[in-house]
């Protein structure tokens, strides 16, 4: 049972250039969703879903978006990267959105 | 948004010390959570709470649920070199017709040999 799994690990992508990290559960998870967190801060929500089908934003959409069409995947694309977006990104899911399960996150760098 | 108040925001303590911390907010929670992040990983879930005034240990950890459903406290007993790192406290509520968990800042515990 692997859990959350997110790739890539690490990624650097040049200001303006376009990227999806890639978030997959296999719990058969409701809820998922992407955080980012700035170093020595806490976790925003940027993106949820609720069901394959189903997304909203968070506190922090600007400059993502997600899609879900399967109840395992939920992919987070950056589009015209910045170096605001620098940060970690971490995928979670749960099944009814009480106990969050993370991955091991995403350390992306824009430059 | 919502926010959750988490306090100290870093603890330096000798091997062997009692920890304490905690969060507030001016919202009401239905269920409280204590998160633990060592360096380079994602939060690893410590202890759920679901019931205002519940009292909870898992091991040398003991957390509780205010009972005015604002506040969650998280003690470590004893604390080891292994509980070194960010512990984060979460709150879920029910916004915007789904549930969404609220995270607290973090306190990073240090501690010295």
């Amino acid at each position: 049972n692997a859990g959350v799994t997110q790739t890539p690990k690490f990624h650097i992508l040049k200001i303006g250039q376009s990227m999806t990290l890639q978030c997959t559960q296999d719990m058969n998870h409701n809820y998922m969703y992407w955080y980012r967190q700035d170093p020595g801060m806490g976790l925003k929500l940027i993106y949820y879903s609720v069901g394959a089908g189903i997304t909203d934003k968070g506190e922090v959409p600007n400059g993502y978006n997600v899609s879900r069409s399967t109840t395992e995947d939920f992919p987070l694309r950056l589009e015209l990267a910045a170096p605001s977006q620098t940060s970690v990104y971490f995928c979670a899911s749960d099944e009814w959105g009480t106990e969050a399960f993370f991955g091991q996150g995403t350390r992306l760098t824009v430059v | 948004g919502q926010q959750l108040n988490q306090s100290p925001q870093s603890m330096f303590i000798q091997e062997g010390e009692d920890v304490s911390m905690n969060c507030t907010s001016s919202s009401i929670f239905n269920t409280w959570l204590w998160y633990k992040q060592d360096p380079g990983e994602g939060p690893v879930l410590l202890i759920a709470l679901y019931k205002a005034g519940e009292l909870t240990s898992n091991g040398r950890l003991t957390a509780q649920f205010g009972i005015t459903r604002k506040d969650s406290f998280l003690n470590i007993s004893a604390s080891i070199p292994s509980d070194v790192g960010i512990y984060f406290c979460a709150g879920q509520r029910k916004l915007q017709g789904a549930q969404k968990l609220v995270f607290g800042q973090g306190t990073r515990l240090t501690i010295n040999p």
